[in-house]
């Protein structure tokens, strides 16, 4: 199975900051990875998807990259509404996996 | 308007069964492999299992496999997991999603495995 290993678990920003998150794949899983920004009692909201396509109507302030087997989700300029937990997702082969998720506040 | 909406959720006790419900509307349900993702409560999300557009190929994770049952009924627009052998740490909200693409995923049914 493939592992997605996120970073950190929990970060605290201020508005307007730009803050970062990253997935580490256990093995390479090409461009297939997801974003996912999941706010209480609601379903996980499509944020990135193929590692660094933004969907519709998703803010451009979201943006998505890869390395190798690195990827990172960057809010360049962090709002109220950003308060959020967000995971990582790999659908290259099944099982998919997600990352254990980041829990972001906004001080 | 895209919607996937689920259904049939509710407390069982263990050992007992429970079908759950997709039901999907306003795109070409055909033509999009679905998938089940459940969470438990305060805690992260897993994949469940996988079905292609055609019902043919079928994926479990290990957790599930043997217990549970993925099926589609694209006349209906519906995705189906049939639960059996329910157990405690199966207690979790349950979406459907397709999970390749970019459709919206569904609000989720809550399961709830308990004596």
């Amino acid at each position: 199975d493939i592992q997605m290993t996120q970073s950190p678990s929990s970060l605290s920003g201020s508005v307007g900051d730009r803050v970062t998150i990253t997935c580490r794949a256990s093995q390479t899983i090409s461009s297939f990875l997801n974003w996912y920004q999941q706010k209480p009692g609601k379903a996980p909201n499509l944020l990135i998807y193929a590692a660094s396509s933004l969907q519709s109507g998703v803010p451009s302030r979201f943006s998505g990259s890869e390395s190798g087997t690195d990827f990172t989700l960057t809010i360049s300029s962090l709002q109220p509404e950003d308060s959020a937990t967000y995971y990582c997702q790999q659908s290259f082969s099944t099982p998919y996996t997600f990352g254990q998720g980041t829990k972001l506040e906004i001080k | 308007e895209v919607r996937l909406v689920e259904s049939g959720g509710g407390l069982v006790q263990p050992g007992g069964s429970l079908r759950l419900s997709c039901a999907a509307s306003g795109f070409t349900f055909s033509t999009y492999p679905m998938n089940w993702v459940r969470q438990p409560p305060g805690k992260g999300l897993e994949w469940v299992s996988y079905i292609s557009t055609s019902g043919n190929t079928i994926y479990y994770a290990d957790s599930v496999k043997g217990r549970f049952t993925i099926s589609r009924d694209n006349a209906r627009n519906s995705l189906y997991l049939q639960m059996h052998s329910l157990r405690a740490e199966d207690t979790a909200v349950y979406y459907c999603a397709s999970i390749e693409t970019t459709l919206p995923w569904g609000q989720g049914t809550l399961v709830t495995v308990s004596s």
